[in-house]
């Protein structure tokens, strides 16, 4: 079962717009974290946003916040006042607790493309 | 290092011949992770490490990949005779042990082509 889903493969925005790039999640762990990595075109992984299951409130970094729905088990990232800079490859992903060395497990990724 | 650092960057190899990544992880990090991305979508997990010992080795193709940390040398991963499938970008990563706040850096991966 995929334990981490991103169901938007592109996305499109126009700059200076706000924009939420959804990821939902399945996980039996009670102690789990959520992240979000950007991968631009040249390749590396950028470290975004990191989303606690016992954090009360939702991550913001920037112009990066994390809307942290738990019952939902949605982790949905929203970029602010888009640039195009932010046009990359986003990867939502989880890390839990109990698994064998909290290994990261990756959704398949949302292309987002930011138009001027 | 502040960085997790990976080496080389590119390297191009013919079928059958071996394939030999490195990486060195944050400094106090405890944790080594092995990635293969192929075509920019799905990362699939190949082996993780706690200091010199596996820790978790269920995504790894054991008849061709094998992987060490060994105590004050940078981590490896090899591949015996590769094959054209094997052409990905291999990243590694570290971490201190999963809790509260303990992220996950990525090295900028090395690129290997299998021609």
């Amino acid at each position: 079962a995929q334990k981490i889903t991103q169901t938007q493969p592109g996305m499109f925005v126009q700059e200076k717009e706000a924009v939420t790039l959804d990821c939902t999640y399945d996980t039996s762990d009670p102690s789990y974290g959520l992240f979000w990595y950007k991968q631009p075109s040249s390749g590396e992984m950028i470290f975004l946003i990191y989303q606690g299951s016992y954090d009360q409130q939702n991550a913001t970094e920037g112009r990066y916040s994390l809307n942290f729905q738990k019952a939902r088990k949605s982790a949905n990232l929203v970029i602010s006042a888009s640039q195009l800079g932010d046009s990359a490859m986003y990867f939502c992903a989880m890390r839990e607790r109990s698994n064998q060395g909290g290994k990261l497990i990756f959704g398949q990724g949302t292309e987002l493309s930011v138009k001027p | 290092g502040e960085e997790v650092a990976q080496t080389p960057k590119h390297l191009v190899r013919g079928e059958g011949q071996k394939a030999k990544l490195y990486c060195a992880p944050i400094k106090g990090h405890s944790y080594v992770f092995w990635y293969q991305q192929v075509l920019k979508n799905e990362f699939k997990f190949l082996i993780s490490f706690q200091n010199e010992n596996v820790f978790d080795e269920t995504g790894m193709p054991k008849e061709r990949f094998s992987a060490k940390c060994l105590p004050n040398s940078p981590c490896s991963l090899e591949i015996q005779a590769t094959k054209l499938e094997d052409s990905a970008v291999y990243f590694c990563a570290s971490s201190q042990p999963p809790g509260a706040g303990n992220t996950i850096y990525f090295g900028e991966g090395s690129w290997l082509t299998v021609v």
